[in-house]
């Protein structure tokens, strides 16, 4: 039962382009959603997250959409850079479990 | 502030023999979290802590896998007996009273041969 997920792996964009990575997800339980993002042999860190009752959310080249009708979330990364190269994760969080569910990933290749 | 730390970064065992690892969370951080990362998915939640108390243990597979949280801050996970389809990564997390925010370690690389 797979409730989140990011059915592109991998997305190449050209250095200054809009970078648009996709998200499902089927549990409408979820409370808030958020994205982190993962570079080689590191954890993860948090990058944006956005209320259930929003549906988008601002921080300086990041900005997160939220469509529940369509249950689906965006990131949209504008302007791309190099360091953005990565793997971004979704995830939902829903309040009475506390606990996160990710979706798979997707391989972000910023091209200069 | 000290982000998670985490020990071993990498570990290579023979499958049936045991391994453990260590994580020191965010100081002030209540809530404690390990995931497992199998290649090509995403972090699968295991356990997780608030305090010293276990809140949700439900994917844990408590034949083989254990973890405990002594004192509310440092915690381990063990694996005893090891299997071939526990190769992943181990991550955990922290955060403030289960806050929908967590702070990731950077992780233990196990192969299982």
């Amino acid at each position: 039962d797979q409730q989140v997920k990011q059915n592109s792996p991998s997305l190449s964009v050209q250095e200054g382009r809009i970078s648009i990575l996709n998200c499902d997800y089927t549990n409408s339980m979820f409370d808030y959603f958020l994205w982190y993002k993962k570079y080689p042999a590191e954890g993860p860190t948090f990058l944006i997250s956005i209320s259930s009752i929003k549906d988008k959310n601002e921080d300086g080249r990041f900005t997160v959409f939220l469509n529940k009708s369509a249950k689906h979330l965006s990131l949209h990364i504008v302007p791309s850079q190099p360091g953005d190269s990565a793997v971004y994760f979704c995830a939902g969080f829903g309040s009475g479990t506390y606990k996160y569910i990710f979706g798979t990933g997707t391989r972000l290749k910023v091209l200069a | 502030e000290a982000g998670v730390a985490q020990s071993p970064r990498y570990k290579i065992i023979e499958k049936r023999q045991s391994v453990a690892f260590w994580c020191n969370p965010i100081s002030g951080h209540a809530t404690l979290y390990w995931y497992q990362q199998i290649l090509g998915q995403g972090p699968k939640l295991l356990i997780q802590f608030q305090n010293n108390g276990v809140v949700d243990d439900s994917q844990l597979p408590k034949d083989r896998f254990s973890a405990e949280r002594l004192k509310g801050v440092d915690s381990t996970l063990k694996i005893q007996p090891a299997k071939l389809e526990d190769s992943a990564v181990y991550l955990c997390a922290s955060s403030k009273d289960r806050a929908y925010e967590q702070y990731f370690g950077p992780g233990t690389r196990l192969t299982v041969t």
